[in-house]
């Protein structure tokens, strides 16, 4: 079955401190790749995307995500945490099967960071 | 416009009641999606509208009912639910053919009672 994996469930850091948030999906096609952060009481906000080429993919607000096809993984990291980042990230695959508009979430992992 | 807006944003209903759910986008989105999303939990995937065809239902119960009038709205229709379907239930969009993001709306937050 398809799934996406989150290892940290809950992470807390200090300010300045740095991230990295770990992604492993189980689906042998093609896939595209997404983190989504959602803020208190917020939307869903895309923070990334990786579709193809360069794995090594820039965001908005210093965020950064690493695709490994080999690992099957797609690690979000930030070099310094600020308190405003405190918030649930989700990973997030779509299969390029044909015809499948699917956006698979992962378990999210919460993120403190404290000021 | 870059927006999914969804009504009503809170709703509470008893398990006898009929209710809907609306969403709207303006982006000329093709696709459209219901999620389910749970305290604590990643959202779920309920259905999906291509093309305003149905394309995908995740084995949903059938007092769930979606339909896409046209292709900026999209509906769920709620008919006798019952308390554990309480949940944040979000819309989203996304342009067809594949290799594009989904946009999320805020959600509306049901509880039945």
């Amino acid at each position: 079955a398809q799934s996406v994996s989150q290892h940290n469930h809950h992470v807390i850091l200090s300010e300045a401190a740095s991230l990295e948030l770990g992604c492993n999906y189980s689906y042998g096609g093609t896939v595209n790749l997404f983190w989504y952060v959602q803020y208190p009481g917020q939307h869903l906000q895309l923070l990334l995307k990786y579709f193809s080429g360069d794995p090594l993919v820039k965001g908005i607000k210093g965020f950064e995500a690493e695709f490994i096809k080999s690992k099957f993984s797609f690690n979000l990291r930030k070099p310094s945490v600020q308190w405003s980042d405190t918030a649930e990230y989700f990973c997030a695959v779509n299969p390029t099967t044909s015809g499948t508009y699917k956006y698979i979430f992962g378990t999210g992992t919460r993120l403190k960071v404290l000021a | 416009d870059t927006e999914v807006t969804q009504t009503p944003k809170h709703l509470v209903m008893g398990m006898t009641n009929k209710k809907s759910l609306k969403c709207e986008q303006h982006m000329g989105h093709r696709a459209m999606y219901w999620y389910k999303q749970k305290a604590k939990k990643p959202p779920e995937l309920m259905f999906v509208y291509s093309y305003e065809k149905l394309s995908i239902n995740e084995s949903v119960p059938s007092r769930f009912s979606p339909e896409c009038p046209n292709s900026s709205l999209l509906n769920l229709h709620l008919h006798a639910l019952q308390p554990e379907d309480s949940a944040l239930y979000l819309c989203a969009s996304s342009p067809a053919p594949l290799n594009t993001e989904a946009f999320f709306g805020q959600g509306t937050r049901l509880t039945v009672v």
